[in-house]
């Protein structure tokens, strides 16, 4: 157990809803970051939060957004729904200044029909 | 940060030792070599990660040559557990910016 937990584990929806997967991270830990893993790709940063501000940003979409909240838990935003879109969404948190490890959560999976 | 190249599956046998190559030809002084895995669309799992010298712990041996160009992670007696997706990764540390990027990794497969 990393201590990241995510919700929902599983989510079915269908093409042009939205979605929002939740990311709790570690207790102490400052930094979020949001990665993508589909089938044919490996995985992919999104995007990155420390203590509520945007840090850092990947191949994020604009259809996707992110937030941090003052708790320091983070929620994905996924709007307008692609097929493409289906993949697993994993959040990991770190000790920020530590170059250590990122702690993974489980992964929420989303599968848009 | 650097790019890395490692090969794309191996397998080992159970009980033996794995060793797991990764060319960072283009690494520069102040970036790190980190080591993950993924199992089976879990999580990815940190493993390990050193600058200049050799590591260990209770998962595993990193060696990292000594003009820094390559490394090798080393499992020591892998087990079935062990069969994994194994990303080798090099990355300045910036604070407040501990992001990775990842490869496509190692596949390995312990064969029992």
């Amino acid at each position: 157990d990393s201590g990241v937990t995510q919700t929902p584990k599983h989510l079915i929806t269908a093409t042009g809803q939205r979605v929002t997967l939740r990311c709790s991270p570690r207790s102490g830990d400052l930094s979020v970051y949001w990665y993508q893993q589909s089938l044919d790709q490996g995985l992919q940063f999104l995007i990155q939060y420390y203590n509520g501000e945007e840090r850092a940003k990947g191949n994020i979409l604009e259809r996707f957004s992110a937030q941090q909240f003052p708790d320091l838990h983070s929620e994905l935003n996924l709007s307008s729904l692609e097929l493409g879109d289906s993949a697993l969404y994993f959040c990991a948190s770190s000790v920020t200044g530590n170059p250590g490890e990122l702690f993974f959560g489980e992964g929420s999976r989303l599968t848009v029909l | 940060d650097a790019k890395t190249t490692q090969p794309p599956s191996m397998d080992c046998a159970e009980g033996r030792a794995a060793n797991l190559p990764c060319n960072h030809s283009t690494i520069s002084g102040n970036e790190y070599v980190y080591w993950y895995r993924q199992i089976h669309s879990q999580g990815p799992q940190y493993i390990i990660h050193g600058l200049k010298n050799n590591e260990t712990n209770e998962m595993a041996s990193l060696i990292i040559t000594e003009d820094r160009k390559s490394s090798t992670l080393i499992l020591p007696h892998a087990t079935l557990r062990d069969t994994a997706v194994y990303y080798c990764i090099v990355r300045e540390t910036n604070f407040g910016n501990e992001k990775l990027t990842f490869g496509t990794g190692t596949r390995l497969t312990i064969i029992p």
